[in-house]
């Protein structure tokens, strides 16, 4: 089973600025197939990336992603107030089960 | 427009057995893989389990914490989606989401229901 560990817990950061979310697998994520998804609260979550960098449908320009094998980094640049959330990434490999990391709360500072 | 719809959610006792259900529409069901995913009261998310599509013999896959309790069904004739949960246990109250999975490569949990609550409580 793939353990990702995301950090930091939570990011307390400011509308227009920029921030990083870190995701780090146990072992290498085959293919790249890491997927970044957010959720507000009482919300569904919402699938932001998938492949590591390809944006959703419908998601801004401002998220990116980026990374390979274990390291997988999430960027939000010129944070808008809508997008303090709480951001998860998961796995979806070939074989199951695929897991979620714990979470990064981004809170407005 | 992909919609979601769960129902099937409420409150049961230790041990007994609920069943979920979700509704879909505007995307060709039958094409997809689909998934549940839950979600404990103010914790992360946890996959529970998979159904693949008829060309990959609606095999199923399940996490190791409800293998064996939890099946998953589907009738692609009524664009629909199954949790048969049975022995539920306290720990597994929470929100259940059905996913769409999206066609290959990548497999990625595209679009979400809205969820349904499971309490377990006696």
């Amino acid at each position: 089973e793939i353990v990702l560990t995301q950090s930091p817990g939570t990011l307390s950061l400011s509308p227009g600025e920029g921030a990083t979310l870190s995701c780090r697998a146990s072992q290498s994520v085959s293919s790249n197939f890491l997927a970044w998804f957010q959720q507000k609260p009482g919300q569904a979550p919402r699938l932001l990336i998938y492949g590591a960098s390809i944006r959703a449908t419908g998601i801004p320009d401002r998220f990116s992603g980026s990374g390979s094998g274990t390291d997988f980094t999430l960027t939000i640049s010129r944070l808008e107030p809508e997008d303090f959330a709480l951001y998860y990434c998961q796995h979806y490999g070939s074989s199951p089960p695929y897991t979620f990391g714990q979470g990064t709360k981004l809170e407005i500072k | 427009e992909v919609q979601l719809v769960e129902s099937g959610g409420g409150l049961v006792q230790p041990g007994g057995s609920l069943r979920l259900s979700c509704a879909a529409s505007g995307f060709t069901f039958s094409d997809h893989y689909m998934d549940w995913v839950r979600q404990a009261p103010g914790k992360g998310l946890e996959w529970v389990g998979r159904i693949k599509n008829k060309a990959n013999s609606y095999t199923t896959e399940y996490a190791a914490s409800v293998k064996g309790r939890f099946t998953i069904s589907r009738d692609d004739s009524k664009n629909s989606l199954y949790l048969q949960m049975n022995t539920l246990k306290t720990e597994d109250t929470a929100v259940y989401y059905c996913t769409r999975i999206k066609l290959v490569p990548h497999r990625a949990f595209d679009y979400w229901g809205q969820g349904t609550l499971v309490t377990v409580s006696s």
